[in-house]
């Protein structure tokens, strides 16, 4: 049968604005939350992450919001550059041996 | 610090050859990942260690590949016989006790 790749969600937005990337994680028994950035032909960069008693985290122009009712994690990046422009793998972790990365999304930054 | 350093960067075999790829962690770290990234899979976890310790291998896809850590400062992970399936880019992640993870450059590891 005909093999199918993953087919990663993209997010284009204007250089300058704003952009909300989204994650559904799969374990409500997940402690913690890291977003990895992962720029063309290199390894996954860690941006910021959140435990399970927390809501919201803020980094400098990155904010991530947990919404454990709904096992939905999002990462906000204020004024968004060209350099910005990469795959966001959204994480989740049990225990170190559980560590579960996500199919990542996709974000294009137009000038 | 020079981070995870991987080696070679790129490596290209025919089917049926042994690949060997290596890894140096971040110094002072005590757990180390080995994971796996593919357009059809995405990145996959193969094994860590903890203090040089294999904790968990249940991501290596089969008897044909296996892991080594024979100290805190390198680790290899070989695949024999390599197959086509096996094309693929590998990177080598390590840490200090937390959940974040450093990653290496990567291996982009192609099976003709």
């Amino acid at each position: 049968g005909e093999s199918v790749g993953l087919h990663l969600p993209t997010l284009s937005v204007q250089e300058g604005d704003n952009s909300i990337i989204n994650c559904a994680y799969s374990n409500s028994a997940s402690d913690y939350f890291i977003w990895y950035k992962q720029e063309s032909g290199k390894g996954p960069q860690f941006i910021i992450d959140i435990r399970s008693n927390m809501d919201k985290r803020q980094g400098q122009r990155v904010t991530v919001l947990l919404n454990k009712t709904v096992k939905h994690l999002s990462l906000q990046i204020a004024a968004t550059q060209p350099g910005d422009s990469a795959v966001y793998f959204c994480a989740e972790n049990i225990r170190m041996r559980d560590m579960r990365f996500g199919a990542g999304t996709r974000l294009t930054v137009k000038p | 610090d020079a981070g995870v350093i991987q080696s070679p960067r790129h490596e290209v075999t025919e089917m049926g050859q042994e690949v060997t790829l290596r890894c140096k962690p971040i110094s002072g770290h005590n757990s180390l990942f080995w994971y796996r990234q593919t357009m059809m899979r995405g990145l996959e976890l193969l094994i860590y260690f903890n203090n040089n310790v294999p904790i968990d291998d249940s991501g290596m896809p089969e008897d044909r590949f296996s892991a080594k850590m024979p100290n805190a400062s390198f680790s290899t992970l070989k695949i024999q016989p390599s197959e086509p399936r096996d094309s693929a880019v590998y990177f080598c992640a390590s840490s200090l006790g937390d959940p974040e993870q450093f990653f290496g450059p990567g291996t982009r590891l192609t099976v003709l």
